[in-house]
């Protein structure tokens, strides 16, 4: 079975400060697409960025930008000029494309404060 | 685009009734997901359905709990009888499916269930 690990429960970062998210995952698939989602205190789910594994050039948007790395089967989340409104907790996803599944399993999320 | 919709956002309930999840997915998404959140689990997939047919329901913790999707629009996950163990913020999320596996879910604002 597919599963992520995010090993920072809990990360700070000054305004205007980068700071990266680390997320490994373990699979025996080749084909697979991972994703970041931001969950707020208003507890909604937002889609920050995805990548595709056989694409091997990094996903940015905008602030936001990915490290991956296949071989080691990392994943992290760079994220520049923090803002304030970055304050969340983000979870790292990974699904797998075989047999028809749809299944994205979860990390257990890291929480990020920003700070003035 | 009004987004995934569930209700309701609260529900506090007594051990032992019934309680009903309500989802409306995106129009036009055939995939469809219910999540649970916990402190302890993180997000776990209970089931989800594929142009309304059940495709994995391998999450459900028991018998207790069921989910139906009567048509396109509408979901509903049902727990009878409830326990205070059950107590956590419920997700439904939809997305495209079929190929398109890199399009992402998107979630509703969560049902928080208490069951005291």
């Amino acid at each position: 079975a597919q599963t992520v690990t995010q090993s920072q429960p809990e990360m700070s970062v000054q305004e205007a400060e980068t700071v990266t998210l680390s997320c490994t995952y373990d699979t025996s698939e080749n084909n697979y697409y991972l994703f970041w989602y931001k969950q707020p205190p208003s507890r909604q789910m937002i889609l920050v960025i995805r990548q595709e594994a056989y694409k091997q050039q990094n996903a940015t948007e905008n602030r936001f930008s990915v490290n991956f790395q296949k071989a080691a089967k990392s994943f992290s989340l760079k994220i520049s000029d923090s803002q304030l409104g970055d304050t969340a907790m983000y979870f790292c996803a990974f699904m797998k494309h075989k047999g028809g599944s749809e299944k994205l399993v979860f990390g257990k999320g890291t929480k990020l404060t920003v700070n003035p | 685009d009004a987004g995934v919709i569930q209700s309701p956002r609260h529900e506090v309930t007594e051990m032992g009734q019934e309680v009903t999840l309500r989802c409306k997915p995106i129009s036009g998404h055939n995939s469809l997901f219910w999540y649970r959140q916990t402190m302890m689990r993180g997000l776990e997939l209970l089931i989800y359905f594929n142009n309304n047919v059940p495709i994995d329901d391998s999450g459900m913790p028991e018998d207790r709990f069921s989910a139906k999707m009567p048509n396109a629009s509408f979901s509903t996950l049902k727990i009878q009888p409830s326990e205070p163990r059950d107590s956590a913020v419920y997700f439904c999320a939809s997305r495209t499916g079929g190929g398109s596996y890199n399009s992402p879910l998107h979630f509703g604002n969560g049902t928080r269930l208490t069951v005291t």
